[in-house]
């Protein structure tokens, strides 16, 4: 049974490229994360899908990052213009909401980022 | 507002010893609290979880946790530690219906021979 798969796994570009990160989540889940995990600031929710609609993007940290949900099994997060400071791992969870909150999100393996 | 405060960024043990790893919650509504484990290059997964009957809950790979409201806590715990138990782990809490996780900063344990 395959997990949340990321793509790439690493990525290393230059200050003021565009970054697409990609996330398929687990078939059948309803419900999709973006985290952001640093040394300095932990593990950040940057926006969470249900049924493919961004129910919150207030983690998003400025205008340059979007993130889009086409259908059920596929997310993108971009970055455009990248900056040093986006340097991190980027997680995509997803899950099957039940609507309680007490559900299991299954993380990913990350996509680590490098910004020079 | 929800938060979760983990004392202690690193832990070390020796194999064999208890593990204790503490997390304490702020919730003005009964959570729902999680750990998660990262090993290295990984992502998190989900060692054990507690949403709402019995509060000692046990997990994965040996792991438990008893939730103590009185006390806001959530403390993991494991009676013989493993080599392969050294990871980092994260408490997450949940107040229900939004499933925002707020995680805390991790606890890096390190289990020594």
């Amino acid at each position: 049974d395959a997990g949340v798969i990321q793509s790439p796994r690493h990525e290393v570009t230059e200050m003021g490229q565009e970054v697409t990160l990609r996330c398929k989540p687990i078939s059948g889940h309803n419900s999709l994360f973006w985290y952001r995990q640093t040394m300095m600031r932990g593990l950040e929710l940057l926006i969470y899908f249900n049924n493919n609609v961004p129910i919150d993007d207030s983690g998003m940290p400025e205008d340059r990052f979007s993130a889009k949900m086409p259908n059920a099994s596929f997310s993108t997060l971009k970055i455009q213009p990248s900056e040093p400071r986006d340097s991190a791992v980027y997680f995509c969870a997803s899950s099957l909401a039940g609507g309680t909150g007490g559900e299991t999100q299954y993380f990913g393996p990350g996509t680590r980022l490098l910004v020079l | 507002a929800q938060s979760v405060t983990q004392l202690g960024s690193h832990v070390s043990v020796s194999e064999g010893a208890l593990v204790l790893l503490r997390c304490n919650y702020s919730s003005s509504v009964p959570p729902y609290l999680f750990w998660y484990v990262q090993y290295p290059n990984q992502g998190l997964q989900l060692l054990l979880k507690y949403t709402t009957g019995a509060t000692l809950v046990k997990g994965i790979n040996g792991f438990e946790a008893e939730f103590k409201k009185s006390e806001t806590s959530f403390h993991l715990t494991k009676p013989s530690a493993h080599m392969s138990d050294a990871a980092e782990y994260f408490c997450a809490v949940n107040e229900g219906g939004f499933q925002k996780l707020v995680f805390g900063t991790g606890t890096r344990l390190l289990v020594s021979p």
